[in-house]
C-alpha cells in the first residue's frame, strides 16, 4: 500500500530551527510537495522536490532522498506566525497526490 | 501563482437541503480538479477526482449519489451535497491541477466550511 509518514505534534521556540521529517512508500514517485496549513484554512504550497538535495526558499528549506524514500522541511529563525500543520504530500505515477496526516508545529516564546 | 477560487466560504442549511459549492480556477485550464474534505484535527481526505467532460471518480466510502460533481469547463467543477445530514458538516476543499514554472502542481481553493443543523 501507499504510506507517508510524519510526526503528529512538535515544540520548538521562536527563533530557532525545525526539522520536519517524512518518510514515503508510494506507487511510483512524481515529486513530493510539502504544505503549510493554519487552522481553519486550506493549505498553501511551500515547496516541490522531484530531484535529491536541498532547495532553499528563504526561511524555508526541503531536502529530498529519492533512494530512502525520506524528505525534511527545514524552518528557520521560526517566527509566531509558523504555528501550523505541515502536510508532506506525494505525487504517485498517476500524479495523484498521497498526504500524510501533517505534522502540527507549534511555536512557544 | 495561479488562483483557485471557491464560493461560497460558508453556508449554514436545514439538515435535508442540497448545498452547491462552486470550484474555479481563474488564471489556468484545470484539466483535473479534486474535491476534499477535512473534519477537525483530521487530515485532508481525498473524497472524489474530476476530470474535464468525464464522470468524476470517487474514493471508497464516498457516496456519488449524496456529493455530486460536475466538471463542465477547464475552469469550472461543483459539488452538490444532496439532502444533507449534520454528519456532512466539514470543510470542503477543492484543489485543481495545472501547469506552473514546468510542474504539475495543485492549486488549492480556500475552502467552504459547511454547518448541517
Amino acid at each position: 500500500g501507499q504510506n507517508i509518514d510524519q510526526p503528529t505534534e512538535m515544540t520548538a521556540t521562536e527563533g530557532a530551527i525545525v526539522q520536519i521529517n517524512c518518510t514515503y512508500q508510494t506507487s511510483g514517485f512524481n515529486g513530493l510537495f510539502w504544505y503549510q496549513q493554519h487552522a481553519g484554512e486550506a493549505p498553501t504550497f511551500l515547496s516541490y522536490n522531484v530531484l535529491d538535495g536541498l532547495e532553499e526558499k528563504g526561511r524555508f528549506s526541503s531536502f529530498l532522498s529519492r533512494s530512502k524514500g525520506y524528505s525534511y522541511l527545514l524552518l528557520k529563525e521560526l517566527q509566531m506566525k509558523d504555528s501550523a500543520s505541515y502536510l508532506c504530500a506525494v505525487s504517485d505515477s498517476n500524479y495523484q497526490l498521497i498526504w500524510g496526516a501533517g505534522t502540527k508545529l507549534i511555536i512557544k516564546p | 501563482g495561479a488562483v483557485v477560487s471557491q464560493h461560497p466560504s460558508w453556508v449554514i442549511c436545514k439538515s435535508g437541503t442540497s448545498v452547491k459549492i462552486e470550484c474555479r480556477s481563474l488564471d489556468f485550464q484545470a484539466t483535473t480538479m479534486f474535491w476534499y474534505r477535512q473534519f477537525p484535527k483530521q487530515s485532508l481526505m481525498l473524497m472524489a477526482t474530476s476530470n474535464e467532460g468525464s464522470k468524476a471518480t470517487y474514493e471508497q466510502g464516498v457516496e456519488k449519489d449524496k456529493f455530486l460533481i460536475n466538471h463542465a469547463s477547464l475552469t469550472l467543477s461543483t459539488l452538490t451535497v444532496t439532502s444533507a445530514h449534520p454528519e456532512d458538516s466539514s470543510f470542503y476543499i477543492c484543489s485543481a491541477r495545472g501547469l506552473a514554472s514546468g510542474i504539475y502542481e495543485q492549486f488549492f481553493g480556500p475552502g467552504t466550511r459547511l454547518t448541517v443543523l
